[in-house]
């Protein structure tokens, strides 16, 4: 499985964007970019994925670097209760046990008033 | 419902007691998960069901743990002769299928306190 890398905090101040990098340089072609959060005490909450194109919701938007190694996940205008520990993971589109989310320790951001 | 329910929220049991924890997917949802996460670690998958197909479990941590899931939809994980190592956050998750494109919906969990 392929393995990611963020860093473990990050802060933002209310009300600004809120970039959360993640490293995924072993990737392979047949997998995608997840992103979860989990605000304390509540389980993990699906945000957005993408494969290769940068992908949008209501939630946050997905920037996928061209060689697929790195991504950004986007917060256009943190709020507080924004603050959450975020969790990048890559699985692989279908097959074997693709099922098996595979989470790291993650991002802890911190949206400050 | 709107979610995944899932109960009790809290379960404080005694050393060696047997505890059964309920998940409720999200109507439709043909795949179910469980999880879980121990104080400060990630999340330790457990075991999976897909509609009438065998469930893997292949993440359960010992044969004191057992899941079923009946008619597709209510699961219970149980866990005989609880140990204190079992005390951890249990998660379920459900997802309209096997979760090629599509995220998982997570309940809020149940704590389980192994005292």
């Amino acid at each position: 499985d392929a393995k990611t890398t963020q860093p473990p905090s990050m802060d933002c101040a209310e009300g600004r964007a809120a970039n959360l990098p993640c490293n995924h340089s072993t990737i392979s072609g047949n997998e995608y970019v997840y992103w979860y959060r989990q605000i304390h005490s509540q389980g993990p909450q699906y945000i957005i994925h993408g494969l290769k194109n940068n992908e949008t919701n209501e939630m946050a938007s997905l920037i996928i670097t061209e060689d697929r190694k790195s991504s950004t996940l986007i917060l256009p205008h943190a709020t507080l209760r924004d603050t959450a520990v975020y969790y990048c993971i890559v699985r692989p589109y279908s097959g074997g046990s693709n099922y098996k989310l595979t989470f790291g320790k993650g991002t802890l951001l911190t949206v400050n008033p | 419902g709107a979610g995944v329910s899932q109960s009790p929220s809290n379960k404080v049991t005694e050393k060696g007691k047997d505890v059964e924890l309920r998940c409720d997917p999200i109507s439709g949802h043909t795949a179910l998960y469980w999880y879980r996460q121990s104080l400060g670690q990630g999340l330790e998958f457990l075991i999976y069901f897909q509609g009438n197909s065998a469930p893997d479990k292949s993440g359960l941590p010992s044969d004191r743990f057992s899941a079923e899931r009946t008619g597709g939809s209510v699961s219970t994980l149980t866990i005989q002769r609880t140990q204190q190592e079992d005390s951890a956050v249990y998660l379920c998750a459900s997802s309209v299928n096997r979760g090629r494109n599509y995220g998982y919906t997570f309940g809020s969990g149940t704590r389980l306190t192994v005292v």
